[in-house]
């Protein structure tokens, strides 16, 4: 079975700001890595995934994630965070071939002006 | 866009009501999925399905039931509802490996 630690459960930051939401899986086959975003009161979206290919993965405002197989990681990272970025961050996993997601426990990224 | 829509964003009920919670993917996705979410315990899966009237146990099938008649809709039943099913409801849809949300469901089981 798969798992995911997220080890931070709030992360506070001052605006622009760098930031690292960290995140470890487990798994015994090959993964996909996934981080959703979740805005207050708003349903979960896609921040960017690693299927394949290039281990470092991009978003479009900013955020960049690493694989890292060696280390069992997948850390999200921005260099400069905006008050916009306040919101809560999972990490997520599943099987390759199969879809269901085993998500971490969150991490809720406070940004302070 | 992809749309997931979810019947209601707040829901009130009674301990030992029937509750149907119901999701509706515009996308012809063949999956469809529950999840709650609890604070501090991340999102949970409760039920899957990958096709019109196939379903599978996620981690926490219990208390829970699932219908999907129709591809585009997957609802979540609520047998007799008690109060540690107050959560957040969250369904999601997709074709491959991404999946998309709906806004969520607020219960609250007085």
């Amino acid at each position: 079975a798969q798992s995911v630690t997220q080890l931070d459960s709030q992360v506070p930051v001052f605006e622009e700001a760098p930031v690292e939401l960290r995140c470890n899986y487990s798994s015994s086959v090959s993964v996909y890595l996934f981080w959703y975003v979740q805005y207050p009161n708003q349903g979960l979206q896609l921040l960017l995934k690693y299927l394949s290919g290039s281990t470092l993965v991009e978003s479009i405002n900013g955020f960049e994630a690493e694989f890292n197989k060696s280390q069992t990681s997948f850390h999200l990272r921005k260099p400069s965070v905006h008050i916009s970025d306040t919101a809560e961050y999972f990490c997520a996993v599943s099987v390759v071939g199969n879809t269901p997601l085993v998500f971490g426990k969150g991490t809720r990224l406070s940004v302070i002006a | 866009d992809v749309k997931v829509t979810q019947s209601s964003r707040y829901l009130v009920k009674r301990t030992g009501e029937k509750v149907f919670l119901e999701c509706v993917q515009d996308m012809d996705h063949e999956n469809m999925f529950w999840y709650r979410q609890d604070p501090g315990l991340g999102l949970r899966l409760i039920y899957f399905s990958y096709d019109v009237k196939m379903k599978e146990k996620g981690d926490i099938p219990e208390g829970y039931s699932v219908s999907r008649e129709k591809k585009e809709r997957f609802s979540l039943i609520l047998e007799s509802a008690s109060t540690n099913q107050t959560s957040m409801y969250l369904c999601a849809s997709s074709l491959g490996t991404t999946q998309y949300f709906g806004p969520g469901t607020r219960l609250l089981v007085l």
